[in-house]
């Protein structure tokens, strides 16, 4: 069963205009959740972590115990945002088990 | 000073052969994993090691065979390679335990193509 659910596998906005990366997970227990981002020829590298609650280049990351989720917003895109977006849980106690969702391709049009 | 080093990059090979990936972190962490990114870029854990000893095993064919000689190493080695184990092949790494919140590096990748 997918721990980790990115619903939308493109997603394409123009410049400026709102952006809502959706991810959903499934996990019993206090989950740790990661935003990583994979910009053109480079590696894969972390956005932000809900423990943060912090905004990282604009991007926001609530955790929504209720309904599961984890989605990531930004109220104006850019172009430099342009990237694949993986969404991710640490099953974490005596697991350390890091599990990426499926990704979300984020186009941003000039 | 790369924290999370792969090599090779590029790796082409035929059915059938035998071949190694090597992954080295400097940063002192105790998890290292090793991920396969499809040709869709779905991003699946294959293994998990914490402190040279294998904790995840995601049910990867036993062609492929993790070996960790310290807790800065872990290398891939994959038999009788098949078309599908073409991907590219990333390396992790992270200071472990439970609820650390802390973050996974990365390498660059190493581009599988099996012919």
């Amino acid at each position: 069963a997918q721990r980790v659910t990115q619903p939308e596998k493109l997603l394409s906005v123009f410049k400026g205009a709102p952006v809502e990366l959706k991810c959903n997970y499934s996990y019993s227990g206090s989950p740790e959740l990661f935003w990583y981002v994979q910009y053109s020829r480079q590696r894969l590298q972390l956005l932000l972590r809900h423990i943060s609650r912090e905004s990282i280049k604009g991007f926001t990351a609530d955790l929504n115990k209720g309904e599961t989720s984890f989605h990531l917003k930004k109220p104006f895109a850019q172009e430099e945002d342009s990237a694949m977006y993986y969404c991710a849980l640490n099953e974490g106690y005596n697991t350390d088990k890091l599990i990426f969702g499926t990704g979300t391709r984020l186009q941003v049009f000039p | 000073d790369t924290a999370v080093s792969q090599t090779p990059k590029y790796l082409v090979t035929q059915m059938g052969n035998d071949k190694s990936i090597k992954c080295e972190q400097n940063l002192g962490h105790d998890t290292m994993y090793w991920y396969k990114q499809d040709s869709k870029k779905f991003l699946k854990i294959m293994f998990s090691y914490n402190n040279k000893e294998l904790i995840i095993n995601e049910t990867v064919p036993n062609r492929f065979s993790p070996k960790s000689p310290d807790k800065a190493h872990l290398n891939l080695h994959i038999n009788s390679l098949e078309l599908g184990d073409s991907a590219v092949y990333f390396c992790a790494s992270r200071l472990g335990g439970p609820l650390l919140n802390t973050e996974a590096f990365f390498g660059q990748g190493t581009r599988l193509t099996v012919v």
